[in-house]
């Protein structure tokens, strides 16, 4: 079992509508989550990052965790085509800063 | 400088030779750290420095990779004898301090072993 799975996709969506993308977790002591964007033949970038149960909010995007499921899941409303990238999931062990990546889910806004 | 640059940009080798990528991080950013991202696929954690404490090494693949940070600033990512399952694009970050802060990608160098 990998230690941050998420769906590779891709993932479609016809602008306008939400992107949800989900991740799951296998260290149950994992503190610190967050999510990156990467566009192609660029480096990620950091979108949200998330530290307690529930929901936190960015403009058009929604961070969920839930720990009990070790569930992590980005949310972007009034999806763009601009949006179309890879999302990476990643997990920070043990509050040292090093960052576990999922393999990213690809996501394609289509006009 | 205003980001995180890498150097080179691309690397071609061919297998059996050693090669050296360096990073500069964001100046006064403490940490630092070496990812490498295969096609297709997620980052994967090589190594992490922050501030003066020893490194955690335990992303390194093989003993073939080391690294090192001088004056608490550049660093340098050494392959030995590359191999070419080493070919991946190899990320640099760095963060205002170790522990949940904002990673910082640089560019990236491109290594191809053939």
């Amino acid at each position: 079992q990998k230690e941050v799975e998420q769906n590779s996709g891709p993932l479609s969506v016809p602008e306008g509508a939400i992107a949800s993308l989900n991740c799951t977790y296998s260290d149950r002591g994992s503190q610190s989550f967050f999510w990156y964007r990467q566009y192609s033949g660029k480096s990620p970038e950091l979108i949200m990052f998330i530290y307690s149960n529930g929901d936190k909010e960015d403009g058009r995007f929604t961070a969920q965790l839930n720990k009990a499921s070790q569930y992590v899941s980005l949310l972007i409303r009034d999806s763009q085509p601009s949006d179309s990238a890879t999302y990476l999931c990643a997990v920070e062990k043990n509050q040292g800063g090093k960052l576990i990546f999922g393999q990213g889910t690809e996501l394609s806004v289509k006009p | 400088g205003a980001g995180v640059s890498q150097s080179p940009s691309n690397k071609v080798t061919e297998k059996g030779k050693d090669v050296e990528l360096r990073c500069d991080p964001i100046s006064g950013h403490t940490a630092l750290y070496w990812y490498r991202q295969s096609l297709g696929q997620g980052l994967e954690f090589l190594i992490y420095f922050q501030g003066n404490s020893a490194p955690d090494k335990s992303g390194l693949p093989s003993d073939r990779f080391s690294a090192e940070r001088t004056g608490g600033s550049v660093s340098t990512l050494t392959i030995q004898r590359t191999q070419q399952e080493d070919s991946a694009v190899y990320l640099c970050a760095s963060s205002l301090a170790g522990g949940s802060y904002e990673q910082f990608f640089g560019p990236g160098t491109r290594l191809t072993v053939l």
